[in-house]
C-alpha cells in the first residue's frame, strides 16, 4: 500500500531563512508526487509535481522539490521564506489512475 | 483554468438533518473525490467516482453516500448529520486516463466548512 509521511506537523522559520518541509513516501510503482499549499479556509492549490524526467522540480512562489528514489523522499524547499508563505503544506502521492494519498500536513509559520 | 466549485463555503445544520454538499467541475474530468479534513489527520478520502454512476468507498465512508448522475457533478450526502461530522469537506477532480505525466494532479474546490449542532 502507498503512504506518505510528513515529518513535523509544525515548522517555524524566520523571514528570509531557508524553508525545508520533509516528505517521505512508500510506493510499489514509480510514483507521481505532489506538493499542495492551503491558506486558511481555502482549498488546496498545487505548488509543484514530479511525474517523470528531471528529479529537481520547480514550482510556484519560488518553491522547489527534489525526488530522491533511493531515499523515497520528496522534500520541499525555498531559499528565503516570506511572510506570505505561512500556510499548511501537504505532500501527496498518486496511486494508479485515480487515488491520491495525502500526508497529514505541515503548518509553516514565518517569524518576522 | 480548471474550476471546481462547491456550492457552499459555510453550512450550519442540525443533528439528524439530511445534508447535501454539491460539487461541479468544468474540465470534463473523469475522476471526482470527496475528502474530509480535520486538524492533525490531513485529508481522508470519503468516496470517489471514476465515471458517471460509478462510485467507490474511500477510507471513511460510514455515514455518507454520494451521487454522480452527470459527469460534471458529484454530490456528497450526509443521511443523518451528527456532531462528529463537523469538519471541512473538500471536493476534487482529476483526469482519469493516463496522460504520459501531464495533467496528473487533482484540482480542489474552495471547501465547505460544515458545522453540525
Amino acid at each position: 500500500a502507498q503512504s506518505v509521511t510528513q515529518l513535523g506537523s509544525h515548522v517555524s522559520v524566520s523571514e528570509g531563512a531557508l524553508v525545508l518541509l520533509r516528505c517521505n513516501y512508500s510506493s510499489s510503482v514509480p510514483p507521481y508526487l505532489f506538493w499542495y499549499v492551503q491558506y486558511p479556509n481555502q482549498g488546496l492549490q498545487l505548488l509543484l509535481k514530479y511525474t517523470t524526467g528531471a528529479t529537481l522540480v520547480k514550482g510556484i512562489n519560488g518553491f522547489e522539490a527534489e525526488f530522491k528514489k533511493s531515499e523515497t523522499s520528496f522534500h520541499l524547499t525555498k531559499p528565503s521564506a516570506h511572510m506570505s508563505d505561512a500556510a499548511e503544506y501537504f505532500c501527496a502521492v498518486r496511486s494508479g489512475t485515480y487515488k491520491y494519498i495525502f500526508g497529514t500536513g505541515t503548518r509553516l509559520k514565518v517569524l518576522a | 483554468d480548471v474550476k471546481v466549485t462547491q456550492s457552499s463555503r459555510y453550512l450550519v445544520k442540525r443533528t439528524g438533518e439530511k445534508v447535501f454538499l454539491e460539487c461541479v467541475q468544468d474540465m470534463d474530468h473523469e475522476n471526482m473525490f470527496w475528502y474530509r479534513q480535520d486538524p492533525g489527520l490531513g485529508l481522508r478520502l470519503i468516496y470517489f467516482s471514476y465515471d458517471v454512476k460509478m462510485k467507490e468507498k474511500g477510507d471513511i465512508p460510514e455515514g455518507y453516500s454520494v451521487s454522480r448522475e452527470k459527469k460534471e457533478r458529484f454530490s456528497l450526502i450526509l443521511e443523518s448529520a451528527s456532531t462528529n461530522q463537523t469538519s471541512m469537506y473538500l471536493c476534487a477532480s482529476s483526469l482519469g486516463k493516463r496522460t504520459g505525466g501531464r495533467n496528473t494532479e487533482a484540482f480542489f474546490g474552495q471547501g465547505t466548512r460544515l458545522t453540525v449542532v
